[in-house]
């Protein structure tokens, strides 16, 4: 067990809706990644937040977006679902902004038909 | 070409055998390497994290690093059917506590046969 946790487990959405995943980090960790990981492929990286500010971002459109609070909780937007944001959406939870030893949580499987 | 590439695999090695995980890398300037395990249906966690040029060894497992070919390996001894998992490969181009994204590898599956 990590300490991180995610819900819901399982999603299932229309294309077109907007969907909120939820994430709650480690006690004291400030900084939370989130990450999309696609049947076979690696996890790719989406955003980070740390101190409830955005601190980098990958090769995602607008409509994906995401806030943290101060209790250690955030939360990934997704705006206007398409086919292929069917995917595991895995958060991790790091004590510092490096990443260097993030801890992720047990994901949200996220099924767009 | 791709980031991070490893070889999907699945790579099939007997008990007790070393397995041996490679990874590829396109950014030279690339500066920190991890290798994380993702069980089937299960998050990915981290094994070892690797800076240097060289190897680095922690129990049964071994990372060995070549920055001049970019080149990134995992070694696994006394392979156990408990080590059969995914192993993903991903690299950073920062230094060591640096902020910077991590960019991950498609992942090698690797199976221990009893």
């Amino acid at each position: 067990e990590t300490g991180v946790t995610q819900s819901p487990t399982h999603l299932i959405k229309t294309r077109g809706q907007q969907v909120t995943l939820r994430c709650s980090s480690q006690s004291g960790h400030n900084t939370v990644s989130w990450y999309q990981q696609a049947l076979g492929q690696g996890p790719q990286f989406i955003f980070q937040y740390y101190r409830e500010e955005e601190n980098g971002r990958g090769n995602f459109p607008p409509r994906f977006s995401g806030l943290q609070f101060p209790n250690y909780s955030s939360e990934l937007n997704v705006n206007a679902l398409e086919l292929d944001d069917s995917a595991l959406y895995l958060c991790a939870s790091s004590l510092t902004n490096y990443q260097e030893t993030q801890y992720f949580g047990p994901g949200t499987r996220l099924l767009v038909l | 070409q791709k980031e991070v590439e490893q070889n999907s695999g699945p790579l099939s090695v007997p008990e007790g055998a070393i397995a041996s995980l490679n990874c590829t890398y396109s950014d030279r300037g690339s500066q920190s390497f991890f290798w994380y395990r993702q069980y089937s249906g299960k998050s990915p966690e981290l094994i070892m994290f690797i800076y240097s040029n060289g190897d680095k060894e922690d129990g049964r497992f071994t990372a060995q690093l070549n920055k001049a070919s970019q080149y990134v390996s995992l070694l696994i001894r006394d392979s156990q059917p408990s080590d059969s998992a995914t192993y993903l490969c991903a690299v950073k181009k920062a230094p060591r506590n640096r902020d910077d994204k991590i960019i991950f590898g498609k992942g090698t599956r690797l199976h221990i046969l009893p």
